[in-house]
């Protein structure tokens, strides 16, 4: 049971352009998310968050969306680089039980120089 | 430490062994999760630690693989009788589970490469 979904594995964008990675998720109780970058052979590090409470949250040329009504979410570079070529997971937290944090499976961005 | 702490960062081993990987989180942290990515496949997740206990063991694959934390901090997980599919990074994370939701940031080790051959 995949709560958390990224349904395209790989993704390839041009350098300045746009790069959009989506996320979906299936448990209504989810009240925060976050996204991660992984690069090779590193441990993913935290890259945004937002809460449910909002729907947009920005950080420089990271912005993420948060749409409730459709149990999605997204992160848009712009412009892309060269150095955002990783691998990026989305997580959830559950405000119920545990409050455990569960991860997507990746998307791995490709930026063409 | 300042971070999450992860050994060993490389492990080789036969078929049919046993092998323990340790996971050393952020001192505070409550919250601890286990994670494998495969060759070529996302984060599977494994089980996750609330303190000592394990409210979520729900990712573990078999009975070969089981976990264990004490005093709330250094996390072990236990692969019996290897097989060569479980050969994978193997990811640990911690975050603090309490007020804001900011503390549900979690902080990855660097991973154990764990080879079967």
């Amino acid at each position: 049971d995949q709560q958390v979904k990224q349904n395209s594995p790989s993704l390839s964008v041009q350098e300045g352009r746009i790069s959009i990675l989506n996320c979906d998720y299936t448990n209504s109780m989810f009240d925060y998310f976050l996204w991660y970058k992984k690069y090779p052979a590193e441990g993913p590090t935290f890259l945004i968050s937002i809460s449910s409470i909002k729907d947009k949250n920005e950080d420089g040329r990271f912005t993420v969306f948060l749409n409730k009504s459709a149990k999605h979410l997204s992160l848009h570079i712009v412009p892309s680089q060269p150095g955002d070529s990783a691998v990026y997971f989305c997580a959830a937290r559950d405000t119920g039980g545990y409050q455990k944090v569960t991860f997507g499976t990746g998307t791995k961005l490709q930026v063409i120089p | 430490g300042a971070g999450v702490s992860q050994s060993p960062s490389n492990k080789v081993t036969e078929k049919g062994k046993d092998v323990e990987l340790r996971c050393d989180p952020i001192s505070g942290h409550t919250a601890l999760y286990w994670y494998r990515q495969s060759l070529g496949q996302g984060l599977e997740f494994l089980i996750y630690f609330q303190g000592n206990s394990a409210p979520d063991k729900s990712g573990l694959p078999s009975d070969r693989f089981s976990a264990e934390r004490t005093g709330g901090s250094v996390s072990t997980l236990t692969i019996q009788r290897t097989q060569q599919e479980d050969s994978a990074v193997y990811l640990c994370a911690s975050s603090l589970v309490a007020g804001s939701p900011k503390n549900t940031e979690a902080f990855f080790g660097q991973g154990t490469r764990l080879t079967v051959v």
